[in-house]
């Protein structure tokens, strides 16, 4: 089992929907969350950091963190065709700076107009 | 430039060379991450610094995999008789100091390595 779990996809969405991006972690340790876009060719970009349990919104993009659960979303509003990507969830062990970030293998997101 | 940057962009080896992978991280940031991606998967840790200390070095995949960051900025990459393995993209990536935006990462372009 990998550390950090995501579906693979491809979720396809029609433009103007809500997507929604999922994302199980089995260290009960970690302490900050992540999602980062990565369109095809490019590197990763982020878009989203969450510390505490809860929703936490920024524009069309809204993050919520289940601590107990062990499950962080991402949630897209008005989904653009823009917004096509690959959507990693990234996990780090402890609130300080140090220490990695360990990253799932994404989500494929389409938003078709 | 305001970014983190990467060189080469692109580097093909036969396999059996050795390859250097430059990182130039954004300024002021004094953590310094490596990380490969395959292809359709996540990147994967290699190795992190901290200024020029090396505390975790647990992703490199073999001893022909190491790192250096010698003043606490400019970082390389250095893969020594490069197998057909390791063609991948490998991703630097700088983090600011802490704070309220802990652990988020900035990364490069990548250095995407082909070895034939």
């Amino acid at each position: 089992q990998k550390e950090v779990e995501q579906n693979s996809g491809p979720l396809s969405v029609p433009e103007g929907a809500i997507a929604s991006l999922n994302c199980t972690y089995s260290d009960r340790g970690s302490q900050s969350f992540f999602w980062y876009r990565q369109y095809s060719g490019k590197s990763p970009e982020l878009i989203m950091s969450i510390y505490s349990n809860g929703d936490k919104e920024d524009g069309r993009f809204t993050a919520q963190l289940n601590k107990a659960s062990q499950y962080v979303s991402l949630l897209i509003r008005d989904s653009q065709p823009s917004d096509s990507a690959t959507y990693l969830c990234a996990v780090k062990g402890r609130i300080t700076n140090a220490g990695k970030s360990t990253f799932g293998d994404g989500t494929t997101l389409t938003v078709k107009p | 430039g305001a970014g983190v940057s990467q060189s080469p962009r692109y580097k093909v080896a036969k396999r059996g060379q050795d390859v250097a992978l430059r990182c130039d991280p954004i300024s002021g940031h004094v953590s310094l991450f490596w990380y490969q991606q395959a292809l359709g998967q996540g990147p994967e840790f290699l190795t992190y610094f901290q200024n020029e200390a090396q505390l975790d070095k647990s992703g490199l995949p073999s001893d022909r995999f190491f790192a250096e960051r010698p003043e606490g900025s400019v970082s390389t990459l250095k893969i020594q008789r490069t197998q057909q393995e390791d063609s991948a993209v490998y991703l630097c990536a700088s983090s600011p100091p802490g704070g309220k935006n802990t652990g988020e990462l900035f990364f490069g372009e990548g250095s995407r390595l082909t070895v034939l």
